[in-house]
């Protein structure tokens, strides 16, 4: 039982584009939300996250969206480099430790 | 200050066999996760250890075992090694807060059973 859904395996965006990743959640209980990013044969990294009392955290290029009535988030890359290019985890946390979702591979095409 | 280190990089494993695995958090985080990413699945939570005492367990069977070290340094056992227990595994810390807190991740363990 995924609590937490990436249902789009890869995205491909050209350079200077928008990338949007998606991420759906099952657990009303989630309130607290973050995105990692992951290149390979390196742990993940902090990416950006945002409380459920917010809709909208943004960081420079990342702008992370939450829809809490839809149990749904959404990363928005804008413009789009070739060094995002990497697997997007998103994840929840409640009082437990973050669930994660299976990742998405963004691949920026220059 | 150094991140979240965590040895050893690969470890190549017959089945049967049991596999020690170790992870250093970042300096002053109190809290360590473990984490399995099998090929084609996501980040599966594993194992959370906080002042030293198991805080929560993920759904793997009780051969995945693990303990938290008085200067937090942890280590994470699986015993009875099964084919598909290869995966990259991976630590991370953290210090909670106000119950929120981001996870620092270390660059994992492939382990890798034959």
């Amino acid at each position: 039982d995924q609590q937490v859904k990436q249902n789009s395996p890869s995205l491909s965006v050209q350079e200077g584009r928008i990338s949007i990743l998606n991420c759906d959640y099952t657990n009303s209980m989630f309130d607290y939300f973050l995105w990692y990013k992951k290149y390979p044969a390196e742990g993940p990294t902090f990416l950006i996250s945002i409380s459920s009392i917010k809709d909208k955290n943004e960081d420079g290029r990342f702008t992370v969206f939450l829809n809490k009535s839809a149990k749904h988030l959404s990363l928005h890359i804008v413009p789009s480099q070739p060094g995002d290019s990497a697997v997007y985890f998103c994840a929840a946390l409640s009082s437990t430790p973050l669930v994660f979702g299976k990742g998405t591979r963004l691949s920026v095409i220059a | 200050e150094a991140g979240v280190t965590q040895s050893p990089t690969h470890l190549i494993k017959t089945r049967g066999q049991q596999a020690t695995l170790r992870c250093s958090p970042i300096s002053g985080h109190t809290s360590v996760y473990w984490y399995q990413q099998a090929l084609g699945l996501g980040l599966q939570f594993l194992l959370w250890y906080d002042e030293g005492e198991e805080r929560n367990r993920g759904n793997f069977p009780p051969r995945f075992s693990g303990r938290q070290f008085p200067n937090y340094s942890s280590e994470l056992n699986v015993n009875a090694l099964e084919l598909e227990d290869s995966a990259l595994y991976l630590c991370a810390s953290s210090l909670l807060v106000g119950g929120y807190a981001e996870a620092f991740f270390g660059q994992g363990t492939r382990l890798t059973v034959v």
